[in-house]
């Protein structure tokens, strides 16, 4: 089966620009999850969806931060505007509805802020 | 809140040797632990994970771990070490009885020397 798809891989912009990535999830799961992993550091959550409903959105700085599962299948990320410190690899996950099932995740977006 | 240690940055072994890597977690209720591999800009590979049943638990590519509710760890190991082995490894949990997140270790780097 085709596994996660991400978009880009790579972004480098300015401090204060906008970015967006996107996320193709595996067909058929009802779980989408985006985490930040910053280097030297374990992924982080940033917000998890089930279908097109946000589950946990605790640790997404919401001032700059927003994300969206249109339809309950692809995601998109935003940050507006970015800052130095949202330097990170940021990757998707999915996984079928559950906890206990383990999650699949993308290649990541490595973004780059300068 | 739950959390996971892993308190080795880096493992450093010689092909044919075994591997051990450790976790140690925290939670309120009843743990559910993952572990997975990552390799140099690649997402995440789920190994292997403990929900319930058998402590000790099989995975891909010849790893497994045993799970110790009393030490409260779930360590990772290999009987003999591949140098293809040597990636970014990461240990996971989830608190069921209070949150859904999934939270990550810091994660450890091991090197398989041939």
């Amino acid at each position: 089966e085709a596994g996660v798809a991400q978009s880009p891989r790579y972004k480098i912009i300015e401090k204060r620009q906008s970015v967006a990535f996107w996320c193709n999830p595996i067909s058929g799961h009802a779980t989408l999850y985006w985490y930040q992993q910053i280097l030297g550091q374990g992924p982080k959550l940033l917000i998890q969806f089930q279908n097109n409903g946000v589950v946990d959105d605790s640790q997404l700085p919401k001032d700059r931060f927003s994300a969206e599962r249109l339809k309950g299948v692809d995601s998109t990320l935003k940050i507006q505007p970015a800052k130095l410190e949202d330097s990170a690899v940021y990757l998707c996950a999915s996984s079928p509805a559950g906890a206990y099932n383990e999650q699949f995740f993308g290649p990541g977006t490595r973004l780059t802020v300068l | 809140a739950q959390s996971v240690a892993q308190p080795e940055d880096q493992v450093n072994v010689a092909e044919g040797n075994p591997l051990t890597v450790k976790c140690t977690y925290s939670v309120s209720g009843n743990p559910y632990l993952f572990w997975y591999v990552q390799y140099p800009n690649r997402g995440l590979q789920f190994l292997l994970k403990y929900i319930t049943g058998d402590n000790l638990v099989k995975g891909s590519y010849g790893f497994e771990a045993e799970f110790n509710k009393s030490q409260t760890s779930f360590h990772l190991k290999k009987p003999s070490a591949l140098v293809s082995d040597s990636a970014l490894y990461f240990c996971a949990v989830r608190d069921m009885l209070r949150d859904y997140k999934l939270s990550f270790g810091a994660g450890t780097t091991v090197t398989v020397r041939a």
